[in-house]
């Protein structure tokens, strides 16, 4: 079974804080996504990467960073947390793009106080 | 751009069959997609659909017509553990998806 892991479950972070969300995955996929889900707007991409080293810009990067030095690790970047940046976020994989199946962690719900 | 239209609240019995519709606005099309997140989980994958018509998986299906934009999963033999909800996605430019807003449907018994 394809595996990926989030490093914290909840992580509460004060206002201006630089903040890692990490995420392991264990099958070897190529693309690694981030999200966030907040209510009523459904899972939006912050940054995606199809590549070691290689990431592109989802529809709401805007505040974040990401880095993926090694193809199992994509780690998300909050440089100066904001409250309105407290989320659920969300990490996937998938071997191939489009339409194909991607596996999601089970979340990191952030607060920013 | 992508955009994707779906109820945000359905409600049904157990035993019922319920449909969950998705209406999707794309640049190009590669196909439809389903996921079924339970609250607190992480979302799971469900069907994909391609080409046009049904398929189904179990008690679950999902339809797709192209010439409408239009898709819809549908449940059958609804039971308590149904309860969740149900975000459809399109792939976007490059290898992302786009995912809608999501139904959340209950189940009462």
């Amino acid at each position: 079974d394809v595996k990926v892991t989030q490093s914290s479950r909840y992580l509460v972070k004060r206002t201006g804080e630089k903040v890692f969300l990490e995420c392991v995955q264990d099958m070897d996929h190529e693309n690694m996504f981030w999200y966030r889900q907040d209510p009523g707007l459904g899972l939006r991409l912050i940054y995606f990467s199809y590549d070691v080293k290689m990431k592109e810009k989802g529809d709401i990067p805007e505040g974040y960073s990401v880095s993926r030095e090694k193809k199992e690790r994509f780690s998300l970047i909050l440089e100066s947390a904001s409250t309105n940046q407290t989320s659920m976020y969300l990490c996937a994989s998938s071997l191939t793009g489009g339409g194909d199946i991607q596996y999601f962690g089970a979340g990191t719900r952030l607060s920013v106080l | 751009g992508q955009s994707l239209e779906q109820p945000s609240e359905v409600t049904a019995v157990e035993g019922a069959i319920v449909q969950i519709n998705c209406t999707y606005q794309t640049s190009g099309f590669y196909g439809l997609s389903w996921y079924q997140q339970h609250d607190g989980g992480a979302p799971t994958f469900l069907s994909y659909n391609a080409l046009d018509g049904l398929e189904e998986t179990g008690r679950f299906s999902s339809f797709l017509s192209r010439s409408d934009s239009y898709g819809y999963l549908l449940l059958q033999e609804l039971q308590m553990k149904d309860s969740a909800s149900y975000f459809c996605a399109v792939p976007g430019g490059g290898n992302k998806l786009t995912f809608g807003t999501g139904t959340q449907l209950k189940v009462e018994l």
